[in-house]
């Protein structure tokens, strides 16, 4: 258990439908960021939110839309989804912006999603 | 951008034995970070080792930084079952994110 829980752990969706991917920390981060796994492939860093302000949007497609109420939930709203879209969702939060010689990031268990 | 590279991609080895894995990077960083993956689930953070440092150490890992090679080296002494997981380094190199490779898989056979 770290701290950070992600829902649903595991997501089926066609191209056509709407989802949204939650992430919770209890951890009084204040900063907290979406990557995607992709088999054999780097983590793909998606979005940075710091203190609920987007300070990375990495050249997402438009059909991912991050949100972010408030320092403790992100959510990421799927649309219109593509089959290699297909992937883990990883959420993860740090106590600031990751440039500190201390910094270290927490992560979810992962929403395992998979596009039809 | 990715900018931790591991290798190799993968590696198996008796209970017992020492694994050993390499990172290599691109640019200048502020420091270097190894994590674990068990099958299916999160990162969990192992080691940090700062630009300025050359070796570290937690437990059963050894971590070393060679700045001037851009290259870090991760050793799991008296490997165990448990050990069985991907490994990834993660590089900070001051622009408020971490960049990930793909990561080495390690299998450490009974």
């Amino acid at each position: 258990e770290t701290g950070v829980t992600q829902t649903p752990r595991h997501l089926v969706m066609g191209m056509t439908n709407k989802k949204s991917l939650k992430c919770e920390q209890h951890l009084g981060h204040n900063a907290m960021y979406w990557y995607k796994q992709s088999a054999k492939k780097p983590l793909e860093l998606m979005f940075v939110y710091n203190f609920k302000e987007q300070t990375e949007n990495n050249s997402v497609p438009s059909r991912f839309s991050p949100e972010c109420p408030n320092s403790s939930h992100l959510f990421l709203h799927l649309h219109t989804l593509q089959p290699e879209d297909s992937a883990l969702y990883l959420c993860a939060s740090s106590q600031d912006l990751v440039d500190l010689n201390t910094g270290e990031l927490f992560f979810g268990e992962g929403s395992r999603l998979t596009v039809l | 951008s990715q900018q931790g590279e591991e290798d190799p991609q993968a590696l198996s080895i008796q209970e017992g034995e020492n694994a050993t894995m390499n990172c290599s990077y691109k640019t200048s960083i502020n420091n270097l970070q190894w994590y674990r993956q068990n099958s299916g689930r999160g990162l969990v953070h192992l080691i940090l080792i700062r630009s300025n440092e050359r070796e570290k150490h937690s437990g059963r890992l050894r971590v070393t930084l060679d700045t001037s090679k851009k290259s870090s080296s991760l050793l799991i002494t008296a490997s165990r079952a448990a050990d069985t997981a991907s490994y990834f380094c993660a590089t900070d190199a001051g622009d408020y994110k971490l960049s990930f490779g793909a990561g080495t898989t390690v299998t450490v056979r009974a």
